[in-house]
Formats: C-alpha cells, structure tokens, sequence
C-alpha cells in the first residue's frame, strides 16, 4: 500500500525554523518527482516547491523563495522541507505529494497533512 | 488571488450533474493539461482528473474532464452526498514557470 506520512509539524514563533519531513512506502520513490502543497486556513490548495527524482530540478513559489528549501534522501525514500523565517502566513496544513513519473506536476497521492501554526 | 480562477461555490441535488469551471489564459490552461483534485478538509486530497480528461483508477466515470482552450470543466454526473467537497483544477503556468492551483469551487449537495 502506498504511504506518505508527514512530521515535523507544530506551533513556531515568527521568524524561527521547522524542518518537516515525509516518509514513504509502496512506490519506487527513487523515481518519482515529489512535492509540497499547503493549504492555510479559510484558503485553498497552493503549490509551494517540487523536486525531481534526484534532485536536479527544484522549484519554488515566489512566497517562499529563499525562506524554505526542499530535499530528498532516495535511500531512505523521505522527502524534507526546510522552513526558515517563519511568517504567520505560512500556518497552514502541509501535504507531501507524490508526482506522477511522467507527469512532473500531476499530484497522484497525497499525504495526510500536518499542521503548521506560526504565532506568537 | 490566483491566475486561475473559479466560482467559489456551486450546488446540486442528488442525482443532477453539475459542471465546475476553471478559467486561465495562453500561459497557464491554453498552453498545458489540467488536472481536478477533490478535497474533503481534514483528509488527504485525491485526484480526480488528469491531462484533462483521464481518469485514475478507482475513479468513478461519473466524474468527467474537458478543456476547450483557456478553460476547462469538471462535471459530476448523478450527485451523491458523498461529493460535498472542495474541487480544484490545476495546470503548469509558464510565467510563474510552476505549478498553480484555481481558487476552488465548494460544492454543495442540497
């Protein structure tokens, strides 16, 4: 059975870090491209960055731009999202996403989701 | 506020089909395939759509996709309660040189 289960997640002031993280099961994980997508509270769906199977093509939206950085560990099919300089804008719920392996941005499972809540 | 846009609501009674629509440009839908994912808050989203009209295994064929140049439709073929959920499309934008979501569409089951 395919699994993809978030941690990492909680409450974090403003300006500070959070490292999530995302392990996988039941796919050849080495082969697919991978993703985080959040959804804010009252708000909906936003891509925030993706990665292809070896990490030679990342890419982010603009509101996060040299804040987080996506990465990945084949060998043991996880998949990470460095948070930095946390805003109360990025609370949110955080999904880890498996692309389809000939589709870069057709999301065809999802996690979860956990939480993330940026306040003082 | 995203480049892709969609009615935030729309309705049916069980049995009636309903159509949802997405609404880009040359640089996002007239360009690229679109996708629909159906979330239900508090659960995973799944996939509905993809490349505009096909459909992943385990989908029901009362879900149905289509693309006619910088739009594409959703439709739900005999509604069931079980359908109330957010509904989102989805398309590369080559502007933004990623991926973005429409606004999503709740929809009611009355």
């Amino acid at each position: 059975e395919l699994q993809l289960v978030e941690s990492g997640g909680g409450l974090v002031l403003p300006g500070r870090s959070l490292r999530l993280s995302c392990a996988t099961s039941g796919f050849p994980f080495d082969d697919c491209p991978m993703h985080w997508v959040r959804r804010a509270p009252g708000k909906g769906l936003e891509w925030i960055s993706g990665i292809s199977w070896n990490s030679g093509t990342i890419r982010y939206v603009d509101a996060v731009k040299g804040r987080f950085t996506i990465s990945r560990d084949n060998a043991k099919n996880s998949l990470y999202l460095q948070m930095n300089n946390l805003r109360p804008e990025d609370t949110a719920f955080y999904y880890c996403v498996k692309g389809q392996d000939d589709g870069w941005s057709v999301f065809d499972h999802w996690g979860q989701g956990i939480l993330v809540t940026v306040s003082s | 506020q995203s480049v892709v846009t969609q009615p935030p609501s729309a309705s049916g009674t069980p049995g009636q089909t309903v159509t949802i629509s997405c609404s880009g440009s040359n640089s996002n839908i007239g360009d690229n395939t679109v996708d629909w994912y159906q979330h239900v808050p508090g659960t995973a989203p799944k996939l509905l759509i993809y490349k505009n009209n096909r459909r992943p295994s385990g989908v029901p064929d009362r879900f149905s996709g289509s693309k006619s140049g910088t739009s594409a439709s959703l439709a739900i073929s005999g509604l069931q309660s079980e359908d109330e959920a957010d509904f989102y499309c989805a398309t590369w934008d080559d502007t933004l040189h990623g991926p973005v979501f429409g606004g999503g569409t709740k929809l009611t089951v009355l």
